[in-house]
């Protein structure tokens, strides 16, 4: 059956540190990979899409990486603020979305 | 842009009642939407995805005819949940794919979210 695991529940690091998440995923072929913030009682918010032709993508103080021969993603927030804290999903998509449990990070001041 | 609203953004209500929920597209038109719910510290569950104008195609294990979905125009598409009960209770979220938005066609854009609570 296929898995999103992403590497852990929660994540606390200390601010202007680069958090990394983890995003792998077995028995599925995705066209794309997502990520989303999702803040507590709150619909989650698009941050960036990286396709299955590419390796790496930036936004600002984003870097996504996509290894579809691991078959795993890597999300990076450098210089982290405590602004940064909350809830981080990864989600593989083909016509539609299946996404991960989410990994809460928590940035430290 | 691509801005998704629900409504209500919570509602409780007794067992046995029905609730809508309302998921709009307020600046672009959206022919598939999607409905999720989500339990606390869980991810979203897929539930149903919405079509304009068509059945909706719902995920195994969903009841049809316990969540009616209806997807009357481009940018409205509503969730009933019929004879709600407790175990019902739970945070539903809309989302919609803006195929207009270059580079992002594929993105999903998801309303703020419902919290139902069924007493």
């Amino acid at each position: 059956s296929q898995k999103i695991e992403q590497n852990s529940e929660a994540l606390n690091i200390q601010e202007g540190k680069t958090a990394t998440l983890t995003c792998n995923y077995t028995n599925y072929s995705p066209a794309y990979l997502q990520w989303y913030r999702q803040d507590p009682g709150r619909g989650p918010v698009f941050l960036l899409l990286i396709r299955e032709n590419e390796k790496e993508k930036r936004k600002e103080r984003l870097k996504v990486t996509f290894d579809t021969t691991l078959k795993q993603s890597l999300f990076h927030i450098t210089a982290s603020q405590p602004a940064d804290s909350a809830t981080y999903l990864c989600a593989l998509g083909n016509n539609d979305m299946r996404f991960g449990a989410g990994t809460r990070l928590t940035v430290k001041p | 842009g691509a801005v998704v609203s629900q409504h209500p953004s919570w509602v409780i209500c007794k067992s046995g009642t029905s609730v809508k929920i309302e998921c709009r597209s307020l600046d672009f038109q959206a022919t598939t939407m999607f409905w999720y719910r989500q339990f606390p510290k869980q991810s979203l569950m897929l539930m149903a995805t919405s079509n304009e104008g068509s059945k909706a195609t719902y995920e195994q294990g969903v009841e049809k005819d316990k969540f009616l979905i209806n997807h009357a125009s481009l940018t409205l598409s509503t969730l009933t949940v019929t004879s709600a009960h407790p175990e019902d209770s739970s945070f539903y979220i809309c989302s919609a794919r803006n195929p207009g938005l270059a580079g992002v066609a594929d993105t999903q854009y998801f309303g703020p979210g419902t919290r139902l609570t069924v007493l």
